[in-house]
Formats: structure tokens, C-alpha cells, sequence
């Protein structure tokens, strides 16, 4: 069975510029969260996502957006890069909703030069 | 804010000895759960082991098993007979803003498992 894809594995953009991150969940799973992972640090959540609403948003910057397909995949969305936004970027996707056991995608690493 | 805290940026230990790796939370749900994730370089983060906060036994999952001390909100990974390939990075995470969904990661340990 497919796990969670990420793409692309790999980004370069320059500031100011906009990327578009995305991720097709596990066959059957309605919930996609987003973690921004800096170097060194454990991920932070940016959004999750569960039956194409968003139910939750950390404490990102309004450059940050994101949606959900009907069929359960999703984009992550950042306008206007900065330098701090080079990061590895996480999807996970679970079941449900109630934060049982999420599967995690191998991130893109986005780097802004 | 929810917190968690690891302590041990770095942990080491031989191959077959045991290791535990401490992890302290915040959290203000009365039912939740808490997990051990590693992460190793291929940068895909595993559910190593997963603990309901309801229940007073300590899950256990083959060679991992957490001590899980509710109202000391203490929740450690201990590692058995540890493995070369048990070398990663491990971060606990535990739910905040008010759903399990959302999760928060410690800075993560470290570990590296010498033969």
C-alpha cells in the first residue's frame, strides 16, 4: 500500500517568491496535517485539514495557506518567501480526526536563497 | 502554551544495552494520547510507540516501552536490547489546542546506538 507522498522532495526558490507543497494522503485517510520543520528543531504544526475543512491553524503568518481535494490530498501554500521559511516540510495523514496514530510523508526541503 | 520538554539533546549507548530517553508535557486534555516518533536520516518520522492517557498500563511494542507517570505528566521511552538501527533522531509529541490533532514535538534526542 502507498504511504503518504510528498512532493517535490526537494525545492529551491528565491525571497519573495511563492511554492506550492503537495500531499496525497493514505488511501481511506480524511485527516492531512502540515509540520514545518526547521533545522534542529522538532516540527510545528501548521494546519490540519480533515474532510476538506480546516480544523486547526498554528502560528504561522497569513503567507501560509492550504487546501484539501475531495479526494482527501492537499496543498500547502506560502507567498512572499522568506529566508526562515527554508525548512523540511511534513504531511501526515490519519484516519480520523482524534489524533490516533498519524503516518508521516518523507517532507519537502524547501530551501529560500 | 503546550510544552514538551527533552531533556537529552544527545544520548549514546552500545549495541544490546538499554537506553531511556525522557520526555515531560503540558497539556490541558483529559483525554489524550502521547507518542514517541524517530526520525532517522531519511527524514520520514516512524510511530515508534503510541500511549492512550486513560490507560494506567504502560504500552509496550516488542523491544520499546514507555514509563507513562500521568500526574507527574512524564511520559520516557525506554529502549531494550538496543539495535544499530535504533539510531535516529526521537521526539515525543502530545496533542494541544483543545484536540488531539494537533501536536507538539520536543526538540527531539538524539540517540546513537554504538557497536
Amino acid at each position: 500500500d502507498a504511504g503518504v507522498t510528498q512532493s517535490p522532495t526537494h525545492l529551491i526558490k528565491t525571497r519573495g517568491q511563492h511554492v506550492t507543497l503537495r500531499c496525497s494522503p493514505i488511501s481511506g485517510h480524511k485527516s492531512v496535517s502540515w509540520y514545518q520543520q526547521v533545522l534542529g528543531q522538532g516540527p510545528q504544526f501548521i494546519f490540519q485539514y480533515y474532510e476538506k475543512e480546516e480544523r486547526g491553524r498554528g502560528n504561522f503568518p497569513d503567507r501560509f495557506s492550504a487546501r484539501q481535494f475531495p479526494n482527501y490530498s492537499s496543498e500547502l501554500n506560502v507567498n512572499a518567501l522568506l529566508l526562515g521559511d527554508s525548512a523540511l516540510y511534513l504531511c501526515a495523514s490519519s484516519l480520523v480526526d482524534q489524533g490516533t496514530e498519524a503516518f508521516f510523508g518523507q517532507g519537502t526541503r524547501l530551501t529560500v536563497v | 502554551a503546550q510544552t514538551v520538554t527533552q531533556s537529552q539533546p544527545e544520548m549514546s549507548v552500545q549495541e544490546a544495552e538499554t537506553v531511556t530517553l525522557s520526555c515531560t508535557y503540558d497539556t490541558s486534555e483529559n483525554n489524550y494520547y502521547l507518542f514517541w516518533y524517530k526520525q532517522p536520516p531519511s527524514r520520514q518520522m516512524i510511530l515508534v510507540i503510541r500511549q492512550e492517557a486513560y490507560k494506567q498500563q504502560n504500552a509496550t511494542e516488542n523491544r520499546f516501552s514507555v514509563n507513562f507517570q500521568k500526574a507527574a505528566k512524564s511520559f520516557s521511552l525506554k529502549i531494550s536490547d538496543s539495535q544499530l538501527g535504533d539510531t535516529a533522531m526521537y521526539f515525543c509529541a502530545s496533542p494541544s489546542g483543545g484536540s488531539n490533532y494537533k501536536l507538539t514535538f520536543g526538540k527531539g534526542t538524539l540517540l546513537t546506538v554504538n557497536p
